[in-house]
């Protein structure tokens, strides 16, 4: 089973649209999670970290739940450019925040006017 | 202030030759990560640099895989005898590490090197 799974889509919506996107990890004693953004042929890039309680950071929503090993990412409003990949990221070292981080294959958005 | 840079590239090769990549972190920053990323595929965890720490490499795929990190900056990933298999996007990150006081560690993604093996 791979640590962390996600719908790979592709999503494609309108302006305006809000669209959630959601992944499950394996381990149970993972530490930290996170969003980052990969756009075409480039590097991925922090979006946002996701805590316990829960995060907004504007138009993104990002939540945990440790109990079902689920996060989820809300985007409200979308814009064209947040058309991009969006991975979810699991740090499985117990007791710790560093070290190697498990990528789920992504999640393909693709905002249309 | 600067990213994390990886050179070269782009780099094809011919099967079975030997191939390094490199990577600048940033500076400041301890620790340091390469991963690969395969056509449709994830991001594949290679191996991990803390300080002078023994690296963990438990993601390195077979022997002909190896990597450096001297003076605990600069890190060089080469790969011995080729494959087809080994084509890929080869991505370098970095982080505070033991350097930061954080409850989180953010790593900051170089730009990649594409291996094409022929």
């Amino acid at each position: 089973r791979k640590e962390v799974e996600q719908d790979p889509g592709p999503f494609n919506v309108p302006e305006g649209a809000t669209v959630a996107f959601n992944c499950t990890y394996s381990n149970s004693a993972s530490q930290s999670f996170f969003w980052y953004r990969q756009d075409c042929r480039k590097e991925p890039k922090l979006l946002m970290s996701v805590y316990s309680s829960g995060n907004e950071d504007g138009r993104f929503t990002a939540q945990l739940n440790r109990a079902s090993q689920y996060i989820s990412l809300l985007i409200r409003d979308s814009k064209l450019s947040d058309s991009a990949t969006y991975l979810c990221v699991v740090n499985s070292d117990r007791g710790s925040t560093l070290g190697r981080l498990y990528f789920g294959r992504g999640t393909q958005l693709t905002v249309w006017p | 202030g600067a990213g994390v840079s990886q050179s070269p590239s782009n780099k094809v090769t011919e099967k079975g030759k030997d191939v390094e990549l490199r990577c600048d972190p940033i500076s400041g920053h301890t620790a340091l990560y390469w991963y690969r990323q395969s056509l449709g595929q994830g991001l594949e965890f290679l191996i991990y640099f803390q300080g002078n720490s023994a690296p963990d490499k438990s993601g390195l795929p077979s022997d002909r895989f190896s990597a450096e990190r001297t003076g605990g900056s600069v890190s060089t990933l080469t790969i011995q005898r080729t494959q087809q298999e080994d084509s890929a996007v080869y991505l370098c990150a970095s982080s505070l590490g033991l350097a930061g006081g954080y409850s989180t560690d953010t790593q900051y993604f170089g730009p990649g090197t594409r291996l094409t093996v022929l």
